[in-house]
This record gives structure tokens, sequence and C-alpha cells, in this order.
């Protein structure tokens, strides 16, 4: 069964404080791995999407990895601020289709306190 | 920034009354997308649609209905909304398919948090 597993489901850090999230799948045959912010209430927002090829991609301070061997992707947030309090979520889509199906972690809720 | 737009953002309702959730977006996308997301929980897509006069049912049952008469439109409608209606529903759209994703890029407007008393 294919399925996205985030960890942990919620995580509190002060303010310039780095932290690492995790996120696990089984999805086969993958296409490509995304992680996305969603702030509380509003739509998700992309951070990053990575092929099987890729190994490591950053976007300011957030950056992901990808062990396609392993199926394990991390987001590491470096002196956090107050603003990257939210929800950040892993989805990872197959090949098996043309549409490429897209499965969603449950999202790990990051608080970040002053 | 994402050019796609929902309203109403929030609504109350009582039993049994039709609503229509408003999607548009201005980025002439093909493929569009209808997500419930309740708190705690991923999201779940109830409607997808590939373009003008195409709409497929999603993964999650949902006793929504949805149309595609206009590029830039994808309304979701509940002929009777119930209690367990309740929740928030995400449209998005996505771009083509490029060497990266084969779904290409995935925009997310802002929500429609129903809630159905």
């Amino acid at each position: 069964k294919n399925q996205v597993e985030q960890s942990p489901q919620s995580l509190i850090i002060l303010e310039g404080k780095n932290c690492t999230l995790q996120c696990n799948y089984t999805v086969s045959p993958f296409s490509n791995l995304r992680w996305y912010k969603q702030d509380t209430g509003r739509g998700p927002v992309s951070l990053t999407i990575m092929t099987f090829s890729e190994n490591t991609k950053s976007n300011g301070r957030y950056t992901a990895t990808l062990d396609a061997d392993t199926k394990q992707s991390s987001l590491h947030i470096t002196a956090s601020q107050l603003s990257d309090s939210a929800s950040y979520i892993c989805v990872v889509s197959d090949r098996g289709s043309t549409l490429g199906r897209l499965y969603f972690g449950r999202g790990t809720q990051l608080t970040v306190w002053p | 920034e994402a050019d796609i737009y929902q309203t109403p953002r929030y609504l109350v309702i009582g039993t049994g009354k039709k609503i229509t959730l408003e999607c548009s977006q201005t980025m002439g996308h093909d493929k569009m997308y209808w997500y419930q997301q309740d708190p705690g929980m991923e999201l779940h897509l109830i409607h997808y649609s590939y373009g003008v006069n195409s709409t497929e049912k999603g993964d999650l049952s949902s006793e929504s209905t949805v149309s595609r008469i206009r590029t830039e439109h994808f309304p979701l409608t509940l002929e009777s909304a119930r209690p367990s209606h309740t929740s928030q529903y995400l449209c998005a759209s996505s771009d083509p398919p490029n060497r990266i994703a084969n779904t290409g890029e995935l925009f997310f407007g802002e929500g429609s948090r129903l809630t159905v008393l």
C-alpha cells in the first residue's frame, strides 16, 4: 500500500534554532517528492520538488534531502523564525499514470517560540 | 504568488442548504483539483479535471459535484449540506508536466472552510 509517514507529528523549537522534519514513503514506482508549507487557515505553498536523481535541494533556509534507496526524505530548517510556524507536508508522486497520483502525509506541525 | 482564488473563505450554513464553493485561476492551467482536509489529517482528493468538460471523482467518496465549463472556473456544489460535510476544501491547479514533475507544479488556493450546523 502506497503511504507517506511524517515525523514528528508536532515540534516546538525556539527562534533561531535549527530543526529537521522526516518523511518516509512506500510509494512505488516513485516519480518525485515535494515539501509544502501550510500556514494555519491557508493553502499549502510549495517549498521544493525533487526527483529520484536529486538528493538535496535548497530554498533559502529550507534544505530538503532525498534518499530514494531507503525511501526517506528530510526537511532541514536553519535559523528558525517565528514565521516558520506552520504545518509542513510531504507529498510523493508515483509515475504509474500520466496524471501522476499524489500521496500526502499528515504533516508536521512546527511551532517556533520567541 | 499563485493566481488561484477561492470564495467564500468561510461559510456557516444550516443542514439541507445548497452551497457552491467557487474556484478560479488565471494561469491557464488545464488540470484542476478539489481536496478535502480535516485538522491533523492528510489532504484527500475528491474531484479533478483534465480540462473543459472533463471531470472525474477522486479517491475520497464525496456527495459533492463539480463542473468545468470554462478553463478558469472549477466550482464545487453540495446540493444538501450535512454536518458531516464540515471541513476545509482546497482547490488547486497544476501547470503542464515537465522534466522535474510529471504532474507539474501544484498551486493551491487559500481554502474554503465550511461549517454545517
